[in-house]
This record gives C-alpha cells, sequence and structure tokens, in this order.
C-alpha cells in the first residue's frame, strides 16, 4: 500500500515563526499536493509539484510556499505564521494524470495552530 | 473557483438504512471520485467514475454520473456505525489538480 507521511499530527506555533510540514512517500509518485482543509470550506488546494523541482500554485497560494528537491519529499513552508493559517494541512500525491487511475492518496494531516 | 458542493451537509441515520449523498460540479470533467475522512484524518479514495459512464458499483457503494447536470451521487446501502464519516467527492481540473467539495458529514446511529 502506498503510504503518505506527514511529519507531524499536532503542531502549534506562535505569529511570525517560520513553519515547515514535511511529507513523504513512498510510491515513487510524480505528484504531490498540499491542501488545507476548514470547516465549511472543504479541501483547497495549496500548492502541487509533478515532478522533482517543479512547483505549481493551487488557489491559495499566498503566505505559502513550498520545496520538492527530492521525488519523495514535499515541504510546505510558512514564511511567518499568522493566525489565519491555522488549519488542517493534508499532503497527497498520486501517479501522473494518464486517464486511468488518477486517485489521490492522502497522508494522516497536520493540525496546525497558530498562536 | 471549480469546487464542487456536497449535499447534504450533514446527514444522519439508522444502521442498516441506506445513505445518499450528492455532488454537482462546474465544469467538464474526465473523471469523479468520491473520498472518505474519518475524523481528525487523512482521506481515502472510495470510488472512481469517469466522464463517459453512468453507473459504477464496489461492494456497498454505488456511485451514478450525470454529466448534463453536472452531477454524482453516492450511495451507501445497509449502512454501518463504522460508516459513520465525511464524505468528499472530487473532480479533476486542468493540470494535475483535483477540486474537492465541501464534504457531507454522515452519521450512522447503531
Amino acid at each position: 500500500d502506498v503510504k503518505v507521511t506527514q511529519s507531524s499530527r499536532y503542531l502549534v506555533k506562535r505569529t511570525g515563526e517560520k513553519v515547515f510540514l514535511e511529507c513523504v512517500q513512498d510510491m515513487d509518485h510524480e505528484n504531490m499536493f498540499w491542501y488545507r482543509q476548514d470547516p465549511g470550506l472543504g479541501l483547497r488546494l495549496i500548492y502541487f509539484s509533478y515532478d522533482v523541482k517543479m512547483k505549481e500554485k493551487g488557489d491559495i497560494p499566498e503566505g505559502y510556499s513550498v520545496s520538492r528537491e527530492k521525488k519523495e519529499r514535499f515541504s510546505l513552508i510558512l514564511e511567518s505564521a499568522s493566525t489565519n493559517q491555522t488549519s488542517m494541512y493534508l499532503c497527497a500525491s498520486s501517479l501522473p494524470w494518464t486517464g486511468v487511475d488518477e486517485k489521490l492518496f492522502f497522508g494522516s494531516g497536520t493540525q496546525l495552530s497558530v498562536l | 473557483s471549480q469546487q464542487g458542493e456536497e449535499d447534504p451537509q450533514a446527514l444522519s441515520i439508522q444502521e442498516g438504512e441506506n445513505a445518499t449523498m450528492n455532488c454537482s460540479y462546474k465544469t467538464s470533467i474526465n473523471n469523479l471520485q468520491w473520498y472518505r475522512q474519518n475524523s481528525g484524518r487523512g482521506l481515502v479514495h472510495l470510488i472512481l467514475i469517469r466522464s463517459n459512464e453512468r453507473e459504477k458499483h464496489s461492494g456497498r457503494l454505488r456511485v451514478t454520473l450525470d454529466t448534463s447536470k453536472k452531477s454524482s451521487s453516492l450511495l451507501i446501502t445497509a449502512s454501518r456505525a463504522a460508516d459513520t464519516a465525511s464524505y468528499f467527492c472530487a473532480t479533476d481540473g486542468t493540470g494535475n489538480q483535483f477540486y474537492f467539495g465541501t464534504g457531507t458529514s454522515l452519521t450512522v446511529i447503531p
């Protein structure tokens, strides 16, 4: 089975801190994604990457950056954490789009609280 | 935004009953998927239906797709307490993206 591992289940940070959320997948997937999930808003795409060192903005990239130096690892960076970034962060991976089987595999999520 | 919408937002049923939830979306799709999320956890893929399919089954799950109405439904038959979770539909967008709905919270009462 595909395993997507997020480094922390719960994280508490102070306003203004730089925050790193790490995600590792073990199935050699090309695509990796970062979503945030807020009550009533569903999942919103922050950034995604379809190859090493490649990144694309999603719907809400402001205040975030990403890094993909290795195929299995996709990091989300909050340059200067703010209280409105308190959320559940979900990492996912998938095979490339082929029209065959593009399902997402998710990590367990990181609940980030910014105080 | 291309985000879809699930309906109802919340659903509460007795064990053994069927649960139906609906998804509407905005743009043309290649496929539509349903995911399940247990409280505080990541999402798990349930089923994928392609735009040229109208109905698909997987165990107790039945999914329908009406591309003319841009809508899909997920039916869970003979529900169990363990089916209690949130259910999301997701549609594929351009450039390797998925767009998720806001979810239906299902409670199955033993």
